[in-house]
């Protein structure tokens, strides 16, 4: 069973619409999560990161962390087509020594 | 630069031939990661080692991979008789601590392709 979940897309949305984007996870015992954009060729960029329940912003991002439920999301306001980029989620998880990666969801934003 | 360099970016191996892929993290981290990505798939956890230490090798393919981290220069990923499934792209991470709060960071990765 995978660690992280992520739909797989594309996503495709207008530009200056919010992009949702979702990860579940299934092991209670993940400790931090984060958010990496991935553009086509280059490396994982990190976007955010989220420790405890609730929301986390940073500027046009808002992460979204549900423990109960088992789920991570990361919000794009105003979406822009330089955020056209596949976006990883990633678990860290307790007693672990590497970060578990979804397999990514590919967003683009349509001019 | 003060980011995690790989190099090469690019390298061209035929099959059976060895591949070394080398990373030098971000100035004052000590911990490195090798992850490993295939096309379309998320990236999977290789190695993880500190200084002279390998921590966690559970991602790593038992035979023909290995990798080290001396003390002195970069982390080698190394490849023995590479086969066209090592065909990928391998990124390094490194952070400054093994803390569950510590982002990890990567590189530009290096393409391998087998011919």
């Amino acid at each position: 069973q995978k660690e992280v979940e992520q739909n797989s897309g594309p996503l495709s949305v207008p530009e200056g619409a919010i992009a949702s984007l979702n990860c579940t996870y299934s092991d209670r015992v993940s400790q931090s999560f984060f958010w990496y954009r991935q553009y086509s060729g280059k490396s994982p960029e990190l976007i955010m990161s989220i420790y405890s329940n609730g929301d986390k912003e940073d500027g046009r991002f808002t992460a979204q962390l549900n423990k109960a439920s088992q789920y991570v999301s990361l919000l794009i306001r105003d979406s822009q087509p330089s955020d056209s980029a596949t976006y990883l989620c990633a678990e860290y998880l307790r007693g672990a020594n590497n970060l578990f990666f979804g397999t990514g969801t590919r967003l683009t934003v349509i001019p | 630069n003060a980011g995690v360099m790989q190099n090469p970016r690019h390298l061209v191996r035929r099959r059976g031939q060895e591949a070394r892929l080398r990373c030098s993290p971000m100035k004052g981290h000590s911990h490195v990661y090798w992850y490993r990505q295939l096309p379309e798939e998320g990236l999977k956890f290789m190695v993880y080692l500190q200084k002279e230490n390998i921590i966690d090798e559970s991602g790593m393919p038992k035979e023909r991979f290995s990798a080290e981290f001396p003390k002195e220069g970069p982390s080698i990923l190394r490849i023995q008789q590479v086969v066209r499934g090592d065909s990928a792209a391998y990124f390094c991470a490194s952070s400054p601590s093994a803390n569950s709060n510590q982002p990890q960071h990567f590189g530009d990765g290096t393409r391998l392709s087998i011919l």
